[in-house]
């Protein structure tokens, strides 16, 4: 069966940190895997990853695939308050158009 | 240019009743794809519209149904209420017919049921 499998599930860090999080997965038929940022109701897109090895860069963040280890890692580096939120990754199939399985999430607080 | 939006925003109905959410997708979308959000846990899928044809399924019984209308809205329809069924229910928008697509998402319907 498809799984998604996030970690850690919570992080609390402090402004200025830099955390990692990672999501694995075992899809048939991948075709992406994208990263979304919750923070009260409506995901927000952040990332989409097709190729293995190719960074993706936002400010702040950033995000890998590894295509052969079944992985992702988004990383946010000096963190705020703002980044508090909680990041889902997903994971798309060309068999299952616009089909996406998600991850539990991973819920990061930012401490003054 | 208006995003995704869906109405109503909280809900609360009795177990055993029937509730109707509706979608309207962003500007220049054709597909909606519904998800259902428990607490604590991703979405998972509900299905998804296209052509006002119901194009994907997830894993969910025959009492949750949906309809999409020629402007591209649709409406996610759920009969005889669970306890179970209390979610935030998301609804996504995209493109057919791209081949890198991105949903994007409303800020969904708390639904409670008692």
């Amino acid at each position: 069966e498809d799984k998604v499998v996030q970690s850690p599930l919570s992080l609390v860090v402090h402004e200025g940190d830099t955390v990692t999080l990672n999501c694995s997965y075992e899809v048939t038929n991948f075709r992406s895997l994208l990263w979304y940022k919750q923070e009260k109701k409506a995901p927000t897109f952040l990332f989409m990853l097709t190729s293995s090895g190719i960074e993706k860069k936002s400010g702040r963040l950033s995000s890998i695939l590894d295509k052969k280890e079944l992985f992702s890692i988004l990383n946010i580096t000096a963190t705020q308050t703002g980044d508090s939120a909680v990041y889902l990754c997903a994971v798309e199939s060309p068999y299952n158009n616009n089909d996406m399985r998600f991850g539990a999430g991973t819920r990061l607080t930012v401490k003054p | 240019d208006a995003g995704v939006t869906q109405s109503p925003t909280h809900l609360i109905k009795t177990r055993g009743q029937q509730v109707t959410l509706r979608c309207s997708p962003k500007s220049g979308h054709d597909t909606v794809s519904w998800y259902q959000q428990a607490l604590g846990q991703g979405p998972q899928f509900i299905f998804q519209y296209y052509e006002e044809e119901e194009r994907q399924r997830g894993n969910f019984p025959d009492r949750f149904s949906g309809h999409q209308f020629p402007n591209y809205s649709s409406e996610l329809n759920v009969n005889a209420l669970l306890l179970g069924d209390s979610a935030l229910y998301l609804c996504a928008s995209s493109r057919w017919d791209l081949s890198k697509n991105i949903q994007y998402f409303g800020a969904g319907t708390r639904l409670s049921v008692l």
